[in-house]
């Protein structure tokens, strides 16, 4: 039933691990999103893909590699984590288009020590 | 760069008042305007949004407000309950870029019964 789903919901690793979190969408949307929300509450995008095509690529280190293996998952690899990583990431996901609203999954809440 | 500016960052209302959450934006080329309710362990939810062709729009309790000219945009929410509880983000599109979407810095609201 769940239109954006993310796992796992909880990540705790340390310093200097690679991770990845998996998102999928049952929408039929084209576009999908991974989003960073800080601790202060802060959200900002930080990668767009449209039809597994790489859209929008925000200043992001390139520790991070998202990777869409089809329209409806898109992945986030995170090399050599750091503790400034930690934060909760949402995958989202929307038809494309000015207009059309974000659908975002509940989220991966990643802590590194 | 182009941002979004919320206030206030909590706000606190008796069940039964008012709500009103005030953001600005600076890019000009905006146009699009939702948003969203972020309830605690949960992603955003689209709660209303707005074209920058409309003054106004009204969904029950909800009512948002745009003034282009000034750039800024409101969301009105009345006979407020206490599961309107939540933090609420405006969002404005990024000029030109399908579904990037700038994020205000939230507001924790507050229904005390």
């Amino acid at each position: 039933d769940t239109a954006v789903s993310q796992t796992p919901k909880y990540l705790v690793t340390q310093m200097g691990n690679d991770k990845s979190i998996k998102c999928e969408q049952n929408l039929g949307h084209d576009t999908m999103y991974w989003y960073k929300q800080d601790s202060k509450k802060f959200l900002k995008i930080m990668f767009s893909y449209n039809n597994k095509e790489l859209i929008i690529n925000e200043t992001v280190p390139n520790r991070f590699s998202p990777k869409s293996p089809d329209k409806a998952h898109l992945n986030l690899h995170i090399n050599s984590l750091e503790l400034g990583d930690s934060a909760v990431y949402f995958c989202a996901s929307s038809s494309g288009g000015t207009y059309s609203p974000l659908h975002f999954g509940n989220g991966t809440r990643l802590t590194v020590t | 760069g182009e941002n979004v500016e919320q206030h206030p960052s909590t706000l606190s209302v008796q069940e039964g008042d008012s709500a009103v959450i005030k953001c600005t934006y600076s890019d000009s080329a905006s146009n699009y305007f939702p948003w969203y309710k972020q309830e605690l362990g949960k992603g955003p939810q689209l709660i209303i949004d707005i074209r920058s062709n409309v003054g106004e729009k009204k969904d029950q309790r909800i009512a948002v407000t745009l003034n282009k000219t000034a750039k800024h945009f409101s969301l009105h929410i009345t006979e407020t309950q206490p599961e309107d509880s939540a933090v609420y983000f405006c969002a404005a599109s990024m000029g030109g870029s399908q579904g990037n979407l700038i994020f205000g810095k939230g507001t924790k609201l507050s229904v005390k019964p």
